[in-house]
């Protein structure tokens, strides 16, 4: 089974300019979490979304928006980059309940300029 | 508060030794405690998760234990190894109240490096 892919890998930008990161899921898994890591304050939760609809959101402003696709791909964007923004971005899939066991994606690398 | 802290930020040991990293978690009410192994750049992998009613699980050299009552889990990795070089990241899962959906909460990490 092939596991959670996210596109691309590495991505700059500069503040002020928006970006959209992509999460394709492990093939059945219907749940999709995404994560901002920062050296810093590490491993932070932003939204996850099960069957196209956002069921539980972090504590991050309005900037970060998600959705899900019928074939359960995600993706993410951020509009107005901060460089409080350079981060990891991190997905993981789920089969259903995303605080029982998931699989994470090897993340995008974010740096705004 | 819910939180979970881990110990010690930093570890750094020689190849072939063993070692124990530390999570305390102040949630309630839990679900299930899971350790992730996370390389420099890379997304976390899981070595372990363990519910309430276990307190032993292992994964070849890692062995999580879980106390429940006291609210303390430790990882231990024998015979580290060069590769063992990473942090190591625990996570609980709690549910709300009210609500049937967990909720995860990550300590900070501790990074290993491991030194021929």
């Amino acid at each position: 089974k092939a596991g959670v892919t996210q596109t691309p890998r590495y991505l700059i930008k500069t503040r002020g300019q928006q970006v959209t990161l992509s999460c394709s899921p492990i093939s059945g898994h219907r749940s999709v979490s995404w994560y901002q890591q920062t050296p810093g304050q590490g491993l932070q939760f932003l939204f996850e979304y099960f069957s196209e609809t956002q069921r539980n959101k972090g504590n991050f402003p309005g900037r970060f928006s998600g959705r899900q696709f019928s074939n359960s791909r995600s993706e993410m964007n951020v509009s107005t980059l901060e460089l409080g923004d350079s981060a990891l971005y991190l997905c993981a899939s789920s089969a259903t309940d995303y605080s029982y066991e998931q699989y994470f994606g090897p993340g995008t690398r974010l740096t705004v300029t | 508060k819910n939180q979970v802290e881990q110990s010690p930020q930093s570890l750094i040991i020689l190849e072939g030794k063993n070692c124990t990293l530390q999570c305390n978690y102040t949630v309630s009410p839990f679900s299930n405690l899971r350790w992730y192994k996370q390389d420099t750049g890379r997304g976390p992998v899981s070595l372990t998760i363990m519910t309430f009613s276990e307190n032993t699980k292992s994964n070849g050299r890692y062995t999580a234990t879980l106390d429940a009552d006291t609210k303390q889990s430790s990882l231990h990795i024998t015979a580290s190894q060069l590769s063992d070089s990473a942090s190591y990241i625990c996570v609980v899962s709690g549910v709300e109240g009210g609500s049937t959906l967990g909720r995860l909460y990550f300590g900070r990490g501790t990074q290993l490096t491991v030194w021929p």
